[in-house]
């Protein structure tokens, strides 16, 4: 079966600091990859997705970027991080070449910048 | 362009009544339509999903939903609400040629005993 793994589960940072975030996929192949992030009480926001390795589109310009440097490996980092960068960071994952089947979730990294 | 609108920011129900979550979309053809759910903390699990056939779908956990294309409407319902399922409720809507799906903005569940 499929699992997805996302670490560290929470992360306490200065501003300033760097990041990476990373999350990866068992028992598939190929998977269309997605960073999303949650700010409090707000719902989610795509970040990032790749179609395959090496291909980042990125949706929100910002001070984040992410790599998919294995098949099934994805990474989010910043080189500064913004107290703005504070949130619930998900990873997830889908298999339909069309973007139409489920997404699988990780289980999220809880990231606050102090 | 396609989107997904879940009215209600927040729903209260007591433990045992009926629920019904509203989720609402835009988009030109027939979408695929899904309800994921969130606990705390914790990451989103599809509850279920509709792609085509059956208008009325089941899903794990006791949901459902039915989608109406004369509404634009993919409603969730649960005929009686356990405490367990307090969490934060997730339409969202994937297209044919998209590699991105979009979700409301969520609705929080809570459930008083």
């Amino acid at each position: 079966s499929q699992t997805i793994h996302q670490w560290p589960a929470t992360l306490v940072q200065p501003v300033g600091s760097p990041l990476s975030l990373e999350c990866t996929v068992e028992g598939t192949s190929n998977p269309n990859l997605y960073w999303y992030r949650q700010a409090a009480g707000r719902g989610l926001q795509l970040l990032f997705y790749s179609v395959g390795i090496g291909q980042i589109s990125s949706e929100v310009p910002q001070n984040l970027s992410a790599s998919r440097p294995q098949d099934r490996q994805f990474i989010l980092s910043s080189k500064k991080l913004l107290l703005s960068d504070s949130g619930f960071y998900l990873c997830a994952w889908s298999t339909s070449r069309g973007g139409t089947d489920t997404q699988y979730f990780g289980p999220g990294t809880r990231l606050t910048v102090l | 362009a396609q989107s997904v609108t879940q009215p209600d920011i927040h729903i209260t129900v007591s433990e045992g009544a009926s629920l019904e979550l509203r989720c609402n979309y835009s988009y030109g053809a027939t979408p695929y339509l899904f309800w994921y759910v969130q606990s705390p903390g914790q990451g989103l699990q599809l509850l279920l999903k509709y792609f085509s056939g059956d208008t009325l779908v089941q899903g794990i956990k006791g949901f459902e939903a039915e989608f109406k294309r004369s509404q634009s409407s993919f409603n969730l319902r649960k005929p009686s609400v356990h405490w367990s399922d307090a969490a934060e409720y997730f339409c969202a809507l994937s297209s044919g040629g998209s590699y991105i799906p979009t979700f409301g903005r969520g609705t929080s569940l809570i459930v008083h005993p």
